[in-house]
């Protein structure tokens, strides 16, 4: 099973709006990661959890929060966003961040912010 | 720094034999990686490659020559659910961490 799963599969939110993505692994992966994906653009990372610390943040504006509550689970608070942060949102896990480990795609959140 | 190039579009007939190229700059290199994403789905894992040579799967084949930098993607008896983008991802070792960097993806279309 290389099952990653992201609740919702579509959003739409006002700038204004709190709301958080959610995603969800049960392969025992230690590693878990947040990309953002504009329309024609290949993903590019966000953050990267490690053994369910953050390890690595891509400069990415304080409005998006990541937030890893166990080893199983990785959520993206979002708050404020802007237009242009409209993009499919992509968890990915694997088995460590170190080695030769595969990343394994949940099917992503499409989000609007209008 | 870091540089992945690979063709932005190919096009190719059902049943026939095409190629993706991709050639890749980058300093802590430790595995290429080959996904296929369908138009607004996730990216799905199809090959690995850290050693220097050809790793067959079925249909799909990946090379790899470190010292050139270069990689290949070879798709045989190509059906029309292979038009798809293709990523080539290098896995790029920054301390301790191996992250991901994509290309920008090579959008193939299979003709009938």
């Amino acid at each position: 099973d290389t099952e990653v799963t992201q609740t919702p599969k579509h959003l739409v939110m006002g700038m204004t709006n709190k709301k958080s993505l959610k995603c969800e692994q049960h392969m025992g992966h230690r590693a878990m990661y947040w990309y953002k994906q504009k329309a024609k653009k290949p993903p590019e990372l966000m953050f990267v959890y490690s053994y369910e610390k953050l390890s690595i943040n891509e400069s990415v504006p304080s409005r998006f929060s990541p937030e890893c509550p166990n080893s199983s689970l990785l959520n993206l608070h979002l708050h404020a966003l802007q237009p242009e942060d409209s993009a499919l949102y992509l968890c990915a896990s694997s088995q460590a961040p170190q080695g030769a480990d595969t990343q394994y795609f949940g099917p992503g959140t499409r989000l609007t912010v209008l | 720094g870091q540089n992945i190039d690979q063709p932005t579009e190919m096009t190719a007939t059902e049943g026939a034999i095409v190629q993706i190229n991709c050639t890749y700059q980058t300093s802590g290199f430790n595995g290429l990686f080959w996904y296929q994403q369908h138009a607004a789905e996730a990216p799905t894992f199809l090959s690995y490659n850290v050693l220097d040579g050809l790793e067959e799967k079925g249909r799909f084949s990946s090379f790899l020559s470190r010292s050139k930098g270069y990689s290949y993607l070879l798709l045989k008896e190509l059906q029309m659910k292979d038009s798809a983008s293709y990523l080539c991802a290098v896995r790029d070792l920054r301390g301790s961490q191996g992250n991901l960097i994509f290309g920008k993806g090579t959008k193939l279309s299979v003709k009938p």
